[in-house]
């Protein structure tokens, strides 16, 4: 089956601690995108990939890093310098940047 | 600003009552309008995509319009298992020799739908 999978469903941070999101898709798809959504409001962009070795901040990408060594791979690394980390994270793909974008499952980040 | 807006933020229909859900827009050169169904804790699940005004599509008891500036999502004799949240994204064109149209998302609508 072809899809997006996100690791883990659940991720708790504590003060001060980096955390990774893993996003994995087999769509062989060149463009992926990491989204942070919050209650009552739209999902906003964080960073995204047009292809392999390539990627760009989004509107919020103050306190993430990412890396893009493989198509299949864009993980996201939430830093101990995003003071709000507490949110669904949503990574998606799509065949080329102009695409229909394909969303997985979603990771919830808390604080503990 | 808001580039898309969506309405209402709620709506509660019993089965078989028809109604719509609106998404309006304020993007210059629309490259396509998305819509998504969004189950609570999970990934938004991909239904349409419209790419100009008078452009219709149908699934199910879905139907999705286009015009210039809004787009309408229809449902037609609704059941309980279309609860959820319907999310409305455009697609604006690349600044500056970038190929990138990115999606600009709306807050969406959460439909409950009662037996």
């Amino acid at each position: 089956d072809g899809g997006i999978t996100q690791s883990p469903k659940y991720l708790f941070r504590k003060e001060g601690q980096n955390v990774t999101l893993s996003c994995e898709q087999n769509l062989n798809h060149d463009a992926m995108y990491w989204y942070r959504q919050d209650p009552g409001q739209g999902l906003r962009l964080i960073y995204y990939s047009q292809i392999v070795n390539d990627f760009q901040k989004g509107d919020i990408a103050e306190g993430y890093s990412v890396s893009r060594e493989k198509k299949e791979s864009f993980p996201l690394t939430v830093t101990s310098a995003q003071k709000n980390p507490t949110a669904f994270y949503l990574c998606a793909s799509s065949m080329t940047s102009g695409e229909t974008q394909y969303f997985g499952p979603g990771t919830r980040l808390l604080v503990l | 600003e808001d580039q898309v807006t969506q309405s209402p933020e709620a709506l509660r229909l019993q089965e078989g009552e028809s109604s719509s859900l609106n998404c309006s827009y304020t993007v210059s050169g629309l490259r396509g309008l998305f819509w998504y169904r969004q189950d609570p804790g999970k990934g938004p699940e991909f239904l349409f995509t419209l790419y100009s005004a008078g452009e219709e599509k149908e699934k199910e008891r879905l139907k999705a319009t286009l015009t210039k500036k809004e787009s309408f999502l229809h449902i037609t004799a609704p059941k309980p298992e279309d609860s959820a949240t319907y999310l409305c994204a455009v697609q604006a064109p690349g600044s500056r020799g970038s190929t990138l149209g990115r999606l600009y998302f709306g807050r969406g609508t959460q439909l409950t739908v009662w037996p």
